[in-house]
C-alpha cells in the first residue's frame, strides 16, 4: 500500500518504442521525483519538479522526458531507450526540506 | 559532491540479535539525515528524518542517532526479527537550483536468520 501511485508496474518495449511511465499523488505534496534504480545500487535521482516546475535535471539524456501536467500527476515519456536504461524508476513526492520522500512502488522497465 | 557512506554493505544475523550499522555524511551544511527501510519487491519506507544534533529517534525496536558535528548516524535494531530483512538506505538532502535532492548511500542489506 502505498501513497504514490505508479503505472504501468511492469513495461517491456523495444528500442524503438514510445511509451511513458505515470506518477499520481493525492498529498498536496510540492515536490515531486522521478528515481532510477539498478540493482544493488541506491536510488540515484533523475529529475525533480517544484510546484510544477522542472527544478532539477540530473543531466538525463533527452530520451527520457519528464512531465508534470498539474501538482499531481508526473510522467516520464520514454523514446528510443537502450538496453541499458531497463532499471526500476521509482517516483516520489515530498512537503519540503526536512519531509521524508513518499515513493511509489516503481515501474520494472525492459528494454529489448 | 556530497557523499553518504553506509557500512557494512551487508549484514547476517540471528533472530533475537542487536545489531547496529553507521551513515556517514559530510557534516558541513548538514540540514537533515533521513533513514529508510526497504524490502525486496517495494517501496522505499521513510523510518526517520532526523535534523538535530544529538537526536535519537525511535520505531518499534528500530532507533537512530545522529552526530552532525562528526557526520555520522546510527540504526539500531534490537532483537532482530525475519521481518526486520531489508535493505536499509540513508540519505541526506542538499539544496540545487532552489530545490532540494536526496543523496542516497548504497544501503545495508539486513538478512535476519530464524
Amino acid at each position: 500500500d502505498t501513497e504514490v501511485t505508479q503505472t504501468p508496474k511492469h513495461l517491456v518495449m523495444g528500442m524503438t518504442n514510445k511509451k511513458s511511465l505515470k506518477c499520481e499523488q493525492h498529498m498536496g505534496h510540492r515536490a515531486m521525483y522521478w528515481y532510477k534504480q539498478k540493482a544493488k545500487k541506491p536510488p540515484e535521482l533523475m529529475f525533480v519538479y517544484s510546484y510544477e516546475k522542472l527544478s532539477i535535471n540530473e543531466s538525463v539524456p533527452s530520451r527520457f522526458s519528464p512531465e508534470c501536467p498539474n501538482s499531481s500527476l508526473l510522467n516520464l515519456h520514454l523514446h528510443a531507450l537502450q538496453p541499458e536504461d531497463s532499471a526500476l524508476y521509482l517516483c516520489a513526492s515530498s512537503q519540503g526540506r526536512n519531509s521524508p520522500l513518499h515513493f511509489g512502488n516503481g515501474t520494472r522497465l525492459t528494454v529489448t | 559532491i556530497l557523499n553518504v557512506e553506509q557500512s557494512p554493505q551487508s549484514l547476517h544475523v540471528q533472530e533475537g540479535d542487536s545489531t547496529n550499522f553507521t551513515c556517514s555524511f559530510p557534516s558541513s551544511n548538514f540540514y537533515a539525515l533521513h533513514w529508510y527501510r526497504w524490502e525486496t519487491a517495494k517501496s522505499p519506507k521513510a523510518l526517520f528524518v532526523m535534523t538535530l544534533n544529538g537526536d535519537e529517534k525511535k520505531k518499534g525496536r528500530i532507533s537512530a542517532t545522529l552526530n552532525t558535528k562528526e557526520g555520522y548516524s546510527y540504526l539500531y535494531i534490537k532483537g532482530s526479527q525475519p521481518e526486520d530483512s531489508a535493505t536499509y538506505l540513508c540519505a541526506s538532502p542538499i539544496t540545487q537550483g532552489g530545490s532540494e535532492k536526496l543523496v542516497f548511500g548504497k544501503g545495508t542489506k539486513l538478512t535476519v536468520n530464524p
